[in-house]
């Protein structure tokens, strides 16, 4: 199927806490993972990105793990603050192929 | 940075009217995305354009239609407006299209209300 899965649809955490949004797909095709965050009223923004050919990444309190064989990924935040409150969507692109397939969202709520 | 540049950023039209929405990539992306955003939902694809030429297309409606220009803007035109159409019109760019390696960025949207 086209769909991607992402749980949880929403999250409430105290700031400083972990927060972790999973997806899941079943194209194997899919070769390119990024994540977006939308803010109320604002465009998504690519927040990091992950290719099929790496396992995990990281910029600072942001991290994705990837699981090809498994056919999941994963954001994970730590250290989270307020501002870090907004919906967040996995997305997936198979290669050969412009178009992105968003997951369902994950709304973020951190608690100061 | 220059960012995508999407105008009107909101447009109120009547049932059965025509809309265009315009969008203006990132200096030098020649790629660019259309998606459609109902309240609450994720983004839909609708069409991608790469050097002008229809490049992949989702579920846009025959009512609707894109074109690039050769500045590399685009636009979308939408006829015979229902109410359905009301949602959240982003256009995201790239640079050139190369096997999936290009990050697309969005724009902050077009609100269209359809009333």
């Amino acid at each position: 199927g086209e769909n991607v899965e992402q749980h949880p649809s929403t999250l409430s955490v105290q700031e400083g806490d972990s927060a972790v949004i999973k997806c899941t797909y079943s194209d194997s095709a899919s070769n390119y993972f990024p994540w977006y965050k939308q803010e109320l009223g604002k465009g998504p923004q690519l927040i990091i990105d992950i290719r099929s050919n790496v396992g995990e990444k990281k910029d600072q309190r942001i991290a994705v793990t990837l699981n090809k064989t498994a056919k999941h990924f994963s954001l994970h935040i730590t250290e989270t603050q307020p501002e870090d409150s907004a919906v967040y969507f996995c997305a997936r692109r198979n290669t050969g192929f412009q178009k992105l397939v968003f997951g369902t969202g994950t709304r973020l709520l951190v608690s100061p | 940075a220059a960012g995508v540049i999407q105008s009107p950023r909101h447009l109120i039209k009547e049932k059965r009217e025509t809309a265009t929405l315009k969008c203006y990539p990132i200096p030098r992306h020649d790629t660019v995305y259309w998606y459609q955003q109902g309240p609450g939902q994720d983004p839909q694809f609708l069409i991608s354009f790469y050097e002008k030429m229809q490049s992949d297309k989702g579920s846009i409606p025959d009512r609707f239609s894109a074109q690039q220009f050769s500045d590399y803007h685009s636009e979308l035109n939408m006829s015979s407006l229902e109410l359905g159409d009301s949602a959240l019109y982003f256009c995201a760019s790239s640079l050139a299209f190369d096997r999936g390696k290009t990050e697309a960025f969005f724009g902050q949207g077009t609100r269209l209300t359809v009333v």
